[in-house]
């Protein structure tokens, strides 16, 4: 069966500290596909990356960056020079095709 | 505008008295798909639509329904709502006809309140 846990709850910073919000996954499939959303207090799901079970290359895009590695089951999502407005609540999500299944997701909250 | 529309947008109701939440996009989407989410569950899949006339269930469909006639529209499908259904409900679709071959685009979300 597959599974995601986020097991950080909610995580506090004030603005300018670096942040990892961790994920991992459990999966029998050889081919999967793994996600990150953001859901920031308007409520909306924002798309931020997707990643296939091929691809461990760890990407960034501005400060935010992200770590794939299959022999740990993680993909650790991580925010540099936090700011205020990445007050959000953060999903990793993963699917083996048809199917998704998030994780409970993580609570980051920024203080100025 | 491309955009995922539900609605309603809010819904406070009675236990068992069936109600629709209806779901529809317009950027020609094969895959549609619904879930809801509560607090300290994150969010899980209802049901799911890969093409018209074919849905799956998702992993929390008990008491849910949905059809699929036609590609832009995905209703779900309350018979008897019961309390345990109170939740916010949030539609989403997809390009391509796999849930992880692309990203999913959401809904603005429902919350559907059941007394």
């Amino acid at each position: 069966a597959q599974k995601v846990t986020q097991a950080q709850t909610e995580i506090s910073v004030v603005e300018k500290e670096d942040v990892t919000l961790d994920c991992v996954y459990e999966t029998r499939d050889t081919t999967y596909y793994l996600f990150w959303y953001k859901q920031p207090p308007s409520g909306e799901l924002v798309f931020l990356i997707r990643r296939n079970s091929f691809d461990e290359q760890n990407e960034i895009s501005g400060r935010y960056s992200w770590n794939f590695q299959k022999s740990t089951s993680s993909f650790n999502f991580t925010i540099t020079a936090s700011q205020v407005v990445d007050s959000a609540v953060y999903f990793c999500a993963l699917s083996g095709g048809n199917d998704m299944r998030f994780g409970a997701g993580t609570r980051l909250t920024v203080k100025p | 505008e491309a955009q995922v529309t539900q609605n309603p947008r809010y819904l406070i109701t009675v236990t068992g008295k069936k109600l629709t939440v209806t779901c529809s996009q317009n950027m020609n989407h094969e895959y549609m798909s619904w879930y809801r989410q509560d607090p300290g569950l994150g969010l899980r899949q209802i049901y799911y639509s890969m093409n018209v006339e074919v849905t799956d269930k998702g992993d929390v469909p008990e008491g849910y329904k949905v059809s699929r006639k036609e590609k832009r529209n995905f209703p779900l499908i309350l018979e008897s709502p019961s309390p345990n259904q109170t939740s916010l409900y949030f539609c989403a679709s997809s390009p391509v006809r796999l849930a992880g071959y692309d990203e999913q685009y959401f809904g603005p979300g429902t919350r559907l309140t059941v007394t």
